[in-house]
């Protein structure tokens, strides 16, 4: 089986939280989260490996994560904002490296209202 | 730092060829990979340039130049089906950088 992802919807209000959940491909321990939007396209959020962050982008606290011993992970927003709506994806490979073949999952697309 | 450009949309025909161009303004990176991703889809992977020059699956070649810091994503025979967006991107210290997209048009 593929990258999965839950939920695939998700309507929130400002001000409110949200946890997105990933579970990687079996045997995949990088877990990786994206961030899509229209106008600044795929942006990197934050690495996983060994429940350990390796990586992390530039997004402000509100945005965090964690990974468990399973390699699942999952990631949340706190205090949403409008600007956060956006399609949500990981992405896992078996061990962080140089060739980057990533595997994303279908993502989870979320409204801030 | 870092960024890497393309052009915001391609239109090409049905069984033509299209090069989707990636130039990029960042040194120390590893390879350069292409993905593609259909409207409502996740990007999938296409291709994976870790040395200069051409790389070559099926209808899709991928080319990369670091001397001249240019890449391009090159598409044969094309299809329907091929309609989608593209992106290069990098893995520059371990954080895998992309370009916010190319969307390929194709006319029947």
């Amino acid at each position: 089986t593929g990258v999965t992802q839950s939920p695939t919807h998700l309507i929130k209000t400002r001000g409110q939280q949200v946890t997105l959940s990933c579970s990687p491909i079996s045997g995949h321990r990088s877990v990786s989260w994206y961030q899509q939007t229209p106008g600044q396209g795929l942006q990197f959020l934050f690495e996983y490996f060994s429940e350990t962050q390796r990586n992390k982008g530039n997004f402000p606290g509100r945005f965090s994560g964690r990974q468990f011993s399973n390699s699942r992970s999952e990631m949340n927003v706190s205090t949403l904002e409008l600007g956060d709506s956006a399609l949500y994806l990981c992405a896992t490979r078996s061990f962080p490296g140089v060739r980057d073949t990533q595997y994303f999952g279908p993502g989870t697309r979320l409204t801030v209202l | 730092g870092q960024s890497l450009e393309q052009p915001s949309e391609v239109t090409a025909v049905e069984g033509a060829i299209v090069q989707i161009n990636c130039t990029y303004q960042t040194s120390g990176f590893y390879g350069l990979s292409w993905y593609q991703q259909h409207d409502g889809g996740a990007p999938t992977f296409l291709s994976y340039n870790g040395l200069d020059g051409l790389e070559e699956t099926g209808r899709f070649s991928s080319f990369l130049s670091r001397s001249d810091s240019y890449g391009y994503l090159l598409l044969q025979e094309l299809q329907m089906k091929d309609s989608a967006s593209y992106f290069c991107a990098v893995n520059r210290d371990d954080k895998i950088i992309f370009g916010k997209g190319t969307r390929l048009h194709i006319l029947p």
